[in-house]
């Protein structure tokens, strides 16, 4: 099935330097989408991207999906420590009812 | 409008023991998929109901079940339960397709002992 290799596992960021979290996966994906989970909390749906070379900005959240469909990243300009927290990027295998989540990054911001 | 409730929070049991786990997903929401949540594998996806049916299902062993309700309600159960099955159970509905994105609930955070 699908599989995703999501990198960093872990960054350490100072408050207002850029994060960025990579997914990669060895196959064409249909589209993906991205959660961010918060200590203690639990996923919560940021984006779906689906065109291939697609931008999509959130504030200071920048999704992008590779022109071969094969890779996306999540990057935040200049962290708060309100973006502490684990970011999925999840994708589906074999139809859209199987949703299959990355290892996940998860972000430490230190004021 | 009211979230997804998954009911208990927080539940222990025994080795051995059974457990069962509930989840309302949002209102006119008819797809409801339960994930395993732990430090070592991150979130694994366990199944997925749609109308009552189960539509597909992730590599966990038999002892994890579950089913829908006409009403979208979702229960899964774990039989037997053992230490490695410790973990953070989530559910997650969605309209039909996941493709709009999921909602998760808060989760029942099962610890066996």
């Amino acid at each position: 099935g699908q599989q995703v290799m999501q990198i960093p596992q872990y960054q350490h960021v100072q408050e207002g330097e850029d994060f960025t979290t990579y997914c990669n996966s060895s196959t064409t994906l249909s589209n993906i989408q991205w959660y961010k989970q918060r200590p203690g909390g639990h996923p919560v749906f940021l984006i779906q991207l689906v065109k291939s070379g697609e931008v999509k900005k959130q504030k200071r959240l920048t999704f992008q999906f590779g022109e071969a469909k094969k890779n996306s990243s999540l990057h935040i300009t200049a962290t708060q420590t309100t973006d502490v927290g684990t970011y999925f990027c999840a994708v589906f295998s074999g139809g859209y009812n199987k949703l299959i989540f990355g290892a996940g990054t998860r972000l430490a911001v230190h004021p | 409008k009211a979230g997804v409730t998954q009911t208990p929070r927080y539940l222990i049991k025994t080795r051995g023991q059974q457990v069962t786990l509930s989840c309302s997903p949002i209102s006119g929401h008819r797809s409801v998929s339960w994930y395993q949540q732990t430090p070592g594998q991150g979130l694994q996806f366990l199944f997925e109901y749609f109308s009552e049916t189960q539509r597909n299902k992730g590599n966990f062993p038999g002892r994890f079940s579950g089913r829908q309700f006409s009403n979208s309600r979702s229960e899964m159960n774990v039989s037997t339960l053992e230490l490695g099955d410790s973990a953070l159970y989530l559910c997650a509905s969605s309209l039909g397709r996941g493709d709009g994105g999921y909602t998760f609930g808060s989760g029942t955070r099962l610890t066996v002992v």
